[in-house]
């Protein structure tokens, strides 16, 4: 089992509709999830962290965590073509340890 | 601010050179990161300085010799590389042992010939 699962996509969702991204964990001790945007060519940029359950909304953007049942979401709401890009979920994994594990990846693309 | 430098952009090199990429940051981070990724994969982790000192190794081939010269400043010195190594390399900092936001850079394109 991979420790860090995405949907590789690609998920195509009408601008100005709501994008959801999921993600799910494998280790049920990990501390912090972070959400990263990657553009073709580009480096991964960080739009959320989150750390608590619960909800934590930024702008357009929203995560979700639940570790009980161990996954993290984004969503992005009303999706603009910008938004096409590639999203890595992240989760540090050990506490006290400074290694991220990557998901694969998620294909976005917000379709005018 | 939350930049981090990175030269060059882009670097080709044959399979007998010697070059090393940098990395700056000036935000007081105390971790530094060398990542590198291929193509629609996910960023892989090389090494990690905590607090100017190596504290992680993936088991990297000894063609990638990192160094932290001081707070702010990573290296990653090639030799010998193969033409599988050409890829996107990426440095990113966070603050150590706090909150573990890492922040990337534009990352370095190698090409090895």
């Amino acid at each position: 089992q991979k420790e860090v699962e995405q949907n590789s996509g690609p998920l195509s969702v009408p601008e100005g509709a709501i994008a959801s991204l999921n993600c799910t964990y494998s280790d049920r001790g990990s501390q912090s999830f972070f959400w990263y945007r990657q553009y073709s060519g580009k480096s991964p940029e960080l739009i959320m962290s989150i750390y608590s359950n619960g909800d934590k909304e930024d702008g357009r953007f929203t995560a979700q965590l639940n570790k009980a049942s161990q996954y993290v979401s984004l969503l992005i709401r009303d999706s603009q073509p910008s938004d096409s890009a590639t999203y890595l979920c992240a989760v540090r994994t050990n506490f006290g340890n400074e290694k991220l594990t990557f998901g694969t990846g998620t294909r976005l693309t917000i379709i005018p | 601010d939350t930049e981090v430098t990175q030269t060059p952009k882009h670097l080709v090199m044959g399979m007998t050179n010697k070059k090393s990429l940098k990395c700056e940051q000036h935000m007081g981070h105390r971790a530094m990161y060398w990542y590198k990724q291929k193509a629609k994969k996910p960023p892989e982790l090389m090494f990690v300085y905590s607090y100017e000192k190596l504290s992680i190794n993936e088991s990297v081939p000894s063609r990638f010799s990192p160094e932290c010269p001081n707070s702010s400043l990573l290296n990653l010195h090639l030799h010998a590389l193969q033409p599988e190594d050409s890829a996107l390399y990426l440095c990113a900092s966070s603050q150590a042992r706090i909150d573990y936001e890492q922040y990337f850079g534009p990352g370095t394109r190698l090409t090895v010939t």
